[in-house]
């Protein structure tokens, strides 16, 4: 089982508005990972969670903050959000393995009014 | 920052017709991915190659790891309309923070019945 799941599928959030999007995998990946994706464009690399500590920040502004809960879950917290913050949202995770392949949940389409 | 070149851009094919996709790097990777994209949906993995000079099939799908290490291609045979969607490559660094993937810009391929 390779599967990542994320909720909810699709956001719609108002720039004062406080949202939260949820990742799962129950793989026993060790590394948990948000991206960030406009259209027709390759994912951008947001933050990695490794060994449920925050390993790789990108530069994100603080309207966007991570949380991992335990090995499992994965939580973005958004807060005033900006209109061009509009985007496909996507959480991956790996092993932390020799052998490292990424798994990608299939998003949250998010836009903000 | 480390930079891939995926070519083509995009691709229009007859259904049936046999597709090739490559990518290119300044840089060494430990692992090369190959991921297709639907509308919406996540990157879902297709092919992983951990070995230079690795050659790996998957079904209608071959990949091979270049030799330098710096790049990738990808073969799609007997192409279907459900092959329809982007293809992305990413080089991937694993470092002890997680693993770091650096992505193409996608090639858009669109196959006619």
């Amino acid at each position: 089982d390779t599967e990542v799941t994320q909720t909810p599928k699709h956001l719609v959030m108002g720039m004062t508005n406080k949202k939260s999007l949820k990742c799962e995998q129950h793989m026993g990946h060790r590394a948990m990972y948000w991206y960030k994706q406009k259209a027709k464009k390759p994912p951008e690399l947001m933050f990695v969670y490794s060994y449920e500590k925050l390993s790789i920040n990108e530069s994100v502004p603080s309207r966007f903050s991570p949380e991992c809960p335990n090995s499992s879950l994965l939580n973005l917290h958004l807060h005033a959000l900006q209109p061009e913050d509009s985007a496909l949202y996507l959480c991956a995770s790996s092993q932390l393995a020799t052998w490292e392949e990424q798994y990608f949940g299939p998003g949250t389409r998010l836009t903000v009014t | 920052g480390q930079q891939l070149n995926q070519s083509p851009q995009s691709m229009f094919i007859q259904e049936g017709e046999d597709v090739s996709m490559n990518c290119t790097s300044s840089s060494i990777f430990n692992t090369w991915l190959w991921y297709k994209q639907d509308p919406g949906e996540g990157p879902v993995l297709l092919i992983a190659l951990y070995k230079a000079g690795e050659l790996t099939s998957n079904g209608r799908l071959t990949a091979q790891f270049g030799i330098t290490r710096k790049d990738s291609f990808l073969n799609i045979s007997a192409s279907i309309p459900s092959d329809v969607g982007i293809y992305f490559c990413a080089g991937q660094l694993l470092e002890t923070s997680g693993s770091r993937l650096t992505f193409g810009e996608g090639t858009q391929l669109t196959v006619n019945p």
